[in-house]
């Protein structure tokens, strides 16, 4: 049964700081990966979607990079800025037939200070 | 740019009513999910459709049941609901020939009171 783990469980930093939140998964047979931003009693913003066979994508200040044989997934945020300021969870699909169930992280709840 | 719609956003029930969720995907979206989200936790994968036929089915109580329309919009129907079943619950689409980015709703807030 696929684990997804996201570390840290909180984050708090200054304005203006670049930072890493971690993903690991424990199945590597995953059909793709995708990184989610959710606010308060809010819905589920994707950020980034990588293929398995991708190595990272960007999207302005957010880069996400996949090492799919050891499990792990990064989203780097440059220049962080309150606005930034959710919950983050990433998730993984299995590679199983047709579906495309999303198992997901306990998410990384960060906080940019102004 | 068109996104999933649920309805309604809030529902308030009494134990062992029925509810029935609505979800519209984007227009040419093909796969319909339905996801529930206690408080405090991550969402948890409750069944999807693919053409209107069920693809996977996760951990849905058999208190739930779902389907799929002609017209891809998508009904979770929650009988003899428990508190245990207040949660938000979303619904997500997602284009099975491309790169299946799931896009979710904004989720609807079922209180069982």
């Amino acid at each position: 049964k696929q684990e997804v783990t996201q570390i840290p469980a909180a984050l708090s930093v200054p304005e203006g700081e670049n930072l890493v939140l971690n993903c690991s998964f424990t199945d590597s047979a995953i059909y793709n990966l995708q990184w989610f931003r959710q606010d308060p009693g809010k819905g589920l913003t994707s950020l980034l979607l990588i293929q398995s066979s991708q190595r990272e994508q960007t999207s302005g200040r957010l880069n996400a990079s996949l090492d799919k044989s050891s499990g792990r997934s990064t989203l780097y945020i440059a220049a962080s800025q309150p606005g930034d300021s959710a919950t983050y969870l990433c998730a993984v699909t299995r590679l199983s037939g047709s579906a495309r169930q999303l198992t997901f992280g306990s998410g990384t709840q960060l906080t940019v200070l102004p | 740019a068109a996104g999933v719609i649920q309805s309604p956003r809030h529902l308030i029930k009494e134990k062992r009513e029925t509810a029935t969720l609505k979800c519209y995907p984007i227009p040419r979206h093909d796969t319909v999910y339905w996801y529930q989200q206690g408080p405090g936790q991550d969402p948890q994968f409750l069944i999807s459709f693919y053409e209107k036929m069920q693809s996977d089915k996760g951990s849905i109580p058999d208190r739930f049941s779902a389907q799929q329309f002609s017209d891809y919009h998508s009904e979770l129907n929650m009988s003899s609901l428990e508190l245990g079943d207040s949660a938000l619950y979303f619904c997500a689409s997602s284009l099975r020939l491309g790169e299946e980015t799931q896009y979710f709703g904004p989720g609807t807030r079922l209180l069982v009171l």
